[in-house]
């Protein structure tokens, strides 16, 4: 059982490159989730899925795009990387109903813009 | 809205001292609260939960209590090792809500 997977793992960026960070998830969970990890800010929502086909933004959704075509995939995109992206990116996935109350997270995608 | 104040870091002990870190929260209605730990270069992983008042979640020798009076969900282990060193996130979810949110996070690191 894969859970979570992001690819890559590591990317650096030149200013201005778009780029996409993918994530897939083979637990069938509608709910999906992308952070970011900077220092002394904990995790901090980017846009998150409650299933195929919706989408919506989360704290800090500027400059990021996402798109939920299938149940098992959920793509964040890039479109114009600066250097105030440079962070530790996780995916998340969780499932429907009062007992899938936690999330599983991908390894994360360590993004480097120069 | 919903949020989640958990005890700054760093925090260093050594081996077999007692931790507690602190965990409290701003939320309506009856959230779900979590502990989730993140070892040096991994992801996320699920620590303990607790889904109702006065629930106590434990694993690998933590606890943690929901307490509903006093909003807290503290981190606890009697004696810790060093492979308990990591990164601790204290985090809820909304009993109406399908978005997860997390505390700051808490570095431990435990000397032998």
């Amino acid at each position: 059982n894969a859970g979570v997977t992001q690819t890559p793992k590591f990317q650096v960026l030149k200013t201005g490159q778009s780029m996409t960070l993918q994530c897939a998830q083979d637990m069938n969970h509608e709910y999906m989730s992308w952070y970011r990890q900077d220092p002394g800010m904990g995790l901090r929502l980017i846009h998150y899925s409650v299933g195929a086909g919706i989408t919506d933004q989360g704290e800090v959704p500027n400059g990021y795009n996402v798109s939920r075509s299938t149940t098992e995939d959920f793509p964040l995109r890039l479109l114009s990387a600066a250097p105030s992206q440079t962070s530790v990116y996780f995916c998340a996935s969780r499932g429907e109903g009062a007992g899938n109350t936690e999330a599983f997270f991908g390894q994360g995608t360590r993004l480097t813009v120069v | 809205g919903n949020s989640v104040t958990q005890m700054e870091g760093p925090v260093t002990l050594s081996e077999e001292a007692f931790l507690t870190i602190n965990c409290t929260y701003t939320a309506t209605g009856y959230p779900s609260l979590f502990w989730y730990v993140q070892y040096p270069g991994e992801g996320l992983q699920l620590l303990l939960k607790a889904t109702k008042a006065d629930d106590k979640g434990s694993n690998k020798g933590f606890e943690a209590t929901y307490r509903k009076e006093t909003t807290s969900f503290h981190l606890e282990k009697g004696s810790v090792q060093v492979s308990d060193s990591a990164v601790y996130f204290c985090a809820l979810r909304g009993s109406s809500a399908s978005k997860i949110i997390f505390g700051s996070g808490t570095r431990l690191s435990i000397r032998p």
